[in-house]
């Protein structure tokens, strides 16, 4: 019963392409996050969606767009890629939305997107 | 400082402790969290700590806060190798409350 799943675990593709990250959480939480993870583990949160609602829209750039088809899922959509995309992305989710000692983000296993 | 710090690399021998240090940004944060990542998989929240404590323990795990120096240690007790993994010390920061992280403390333990 995973909580937080993304798709897919791996991505290789080239410079220029398209290309997509799908995030599923089966906890019931309110709130959905992306974060990157670049090549020396920093990690930066990149955006929240609550209840359909972007609520954070940290300065990436606009060829990234989470997409929430409803409230279990946020995909990541990447248009034009760059070699400095290639990062670990993580997806996370929690109850609330408001970070506070009991409203725990979970995450999920990381999409690993190698861009060439 | 603009940015949460942390010591890169950290090894130990097993059935040591380890100490983890942090050093946040913001007076103001309300909590303050540890995430443990283990290879190959997402983070894991640890533990975390209200701004109005000075200590937290559970089990294996002490957390010390020092609101002056901004200063935040994980202290894990009876090291095992099961506990070797980056840990990310995490504050809240900004009105939106976004989760901001260290660079993450790479802990190696050697049998």
């Amino acid at each position: 019963d995973t909580a937080v799943s993304q798709t897919p675990k791996y991505l290789v593709t080239q410079m220029g392409n398209d290309k997509s990250i799908k995030c599923e959480q089966n906890l019931g939480h309110d709130t959905m996050y992306w974060y990157k993870q670049d090549s020396k583990k920093f990690l930066k949160i990149m955006f929240s969606y609550n209840n359909k609602e972007l609520i954070i829209n940290e300065t990436v750039p606009n060829r990234f767009s989470p997409k929430s088809p409803d409230k279990a899922h946020l995909n990541l959509h990447i248009n034009s890629l760059e070699l400095g995309d290639s990062a670990v992305y993580f997806c996370a989710s929690s109850q609330y939305g408001r970070t506070s000692g009991t409203d725990e983000q979970y995450f999920g296993p990381g999409t690993r997107l190698t861009v060439t | 400082g603009e940015d949460v710090e942390q010591s890169l690399f950290l090894s130990v021998r097993e059935g040591d402790s380890s100490v983890i240090n942090c050093t946040y940004t913001d007076s103001s944060s309300t909590y303050l969290y540890w995430y443990k990542q283990e290879p190959g998989a997402g983070l894991q929240l640890l533990t975390y700590i209200f701004s109005n404590m000075d200590m937290k323990q559970d089990q294996r795990l002490t957390v010390l806060l020092n609101k002056k120096d901004k200063h935040l240690s994980l202290r894990i007790a009876d090291t095992q190798t099961g506990d070797s993994a980056i840990y990310f010390c995490a504050e809240i920061k900004g009105s939106q409350g976004n989760l901001i992280f260290g660079k993450g403390t790479k802990l190696s333990v050697k049998p």
